[in-house]
């Protein structure tokens, strides 16, 4: 089963403008994680915020955690045409060593960045 | 290149057919994750390993599904009898051990793409 739930499942910008993308979860977290992918391949870690975090940047890229509402945002900003790939969040629910540390992801969005 | 590796990247095989793929992490990594991903839906996880033991394998997990980590190190995912609905990419993943801080980053492979004729 999948947990989180991406929103829009599709988003088309122009170069230069930046994206944002959101999502949703269920159940209680220790963190969340964003990951980029690119047509066929696999994935590449972008981004880990845990529960107890509300803001964190990496680059161009900023993610907010608002575990009230159980979501997250994803900006990418100042965006390039290389941008353009799926992107996934998914949440880890491991607090505690041995805990299983599986991820849950969403279905992901598609961002297109026209030059 | 000291990221996550799989082997092969690409399969076709026949329906009825065994196939396996291995799967080697990062060096200092002793938790590795295997992952099932269709087309158009995100990964879902299949099982994982803490150093050599397997600790948690999902429903997806069929008994025709086994997998293996012997010395902690390398992994392999064997299917047997392969149906065409195996049809996927398989993906492996590997991170550090805990912190106090909870469970650690992910670092995936490129994937085995799977189709079954």
């Amino acid at each position: 089963s999948q947990q989180g739930e991406e929103d829009p499942q599709a988003l088309s910008i122009q170069e230069g403008e930046n994206a944002t993308m959101n999502c949703s979860y269920k159940t209680s977290i220790n963190n969340l994680q964003w990951y980029r992918q690119n047509s066929g391949r696999g994935l590449v870690h972008l981004i880990l915020i845990r529960s107890n975090e509300r803001e964190k940047h990496s680059g161009r890229l900023r993610v907010t955690l608002d575990t009230s509402k159980k979501s997250s945002s994803l900006l990418i900003t100042a965006s390039r045409a290389a941008d353009t790939a799926s992107y996934f969040c998914a949440t880890g629910a491991g607090f505690y060593t041995g805990a299983n540390s599986k991820l849950t992801f969403g279905k992901g969005i598609t961002l297109s960045v026209r030059p | 290149d000291t990221g996550v590796s799989q082997d092969p990247r690409h399969k076709i095989t026949k329906r009825g057919q065994n196939v396996t793929f291995r799967c080697d992490p990062i060096s200092e990594h002793n938790r590795l994750y295997w992952y099932r991903q269709t087309l158009g839906q995100g990964p879902e996880f299949l099982t994982y390993f803490q150093n050599e033991a397997q600790l948690e394998k999902s429903r997806l997990l069929s008994d025709r599904f086994s997998a293996e980590r012997p010395k902690g190190s390398f992994s392999t995912l064997e299917i047997q009898r392969t149906e065409q609905g195996d049809s996927a990419m398989y993906l492996c993943a590997s991170s550090l051990p805990w912190t106090g801080g909870g469970q650690e980053t992910q670092y995936f492979g490129p994937g085995t793409r799977l189709l079954v004729l």
